[in-house]
């Protein structure tokens, strides 16, 4: 009953590093997403995928790069990370396109140094 | 587009009192409602939904929700709140149609003994 995991739950970079967050679901959901949350701010999404072979800009795109690996998997890549990228990033997923919620994993917590 | 309105960032409240976090949205779309829950350390999980029909849903642990089409709000209650539910709380809006959930920037309640 794992629902949505993502992998590492805490990392520390040094800036200019490079890294890949990874998120698996095992829901069948046609939909993925990724999000940062940063106090006092909520959650901004930074990519999605509607569908598997799709993935669309979000609020907060710049600075990340996004990969839809399959159904299952949705991985998040910093290609040089800054200090402002320290942040805690949640991946997500649902049945986009209807009414239900989304389902969160436990979150990734990353410092860039 | 649709956006989110927490009206509160902290709401202290005496444990067995009653709470009410308020929740205003904008769209020019009809729009799904959610508010959901976030412990330390843990991705957010839903609380309740509205979709359509009772203006009143009724969530888990005794939280309740009502939509109010006119003010365009969907404020969450608890009519007697314990020590455990100290915790953050987002509202969230989703188009109908749409692949993408707006959440609000959150609003941590304290309940205090």
């Amino acid at each position: 009953n794992a629902g949505v995991t993502q992998t590492p739950k805490f990392q520390v970079l040094k800036t200019g590093q490079s890294m890949t967050l990874q998120c698996a679901q095992d829901m069948n959901h046609n939909s993925m997403y990724w999000y940062r949350q940063d106090p006092g701010m909520g959650l901004r999404l930074i990519y999605y995928s509607a569908s598997e072979g799709t993935t669309d800009k979000g609020e907060v795109p710049n600075g990340y790069n996004v990969s839809r690996l399959n159904k299952r998997e949705f991985s998040l890549r910093l290609e040089s990370a800054a200090p402002s990228q320290t942040s805690v990033y949640f991946c997500a997923s649902s049945e986009g396109g209807t009414p239900q919620p989304q389902h969160f994993g436990d979150g990734t917590r990353l410092s860039i140094l | 587009a649709q956006s989110v309105t927490q009206l509160d960032s902290q709401v202290p409240v005496f444990e067995e009192a009653p709470v009410e976090l308020r929740c205003n949205y904008s769209s020019s779309v009809s729009v799904y409602l959610f508010w959901y829950v976030q412990y330390p350390n843990q991705g957010l999980q839903l609380l309740l939904k509205y979709l359509s029909g009772s203006t009143l849903v009724k969530g888990i642990n005794g939280f309740e929700a009502e939509f109010n089409k006119s003010q365009t709000s969907f404020h969450l209650r608890k009519p007697s709140v314990h020590i455990s539910d100290t915790t953050e709380y987002f509202c969230a809006v989703k188009g109908t149609g749409g692949f993408k959930t707006i959440f609000g920037a959150g609003t941590r309640l304290f309940v205090k003994a």
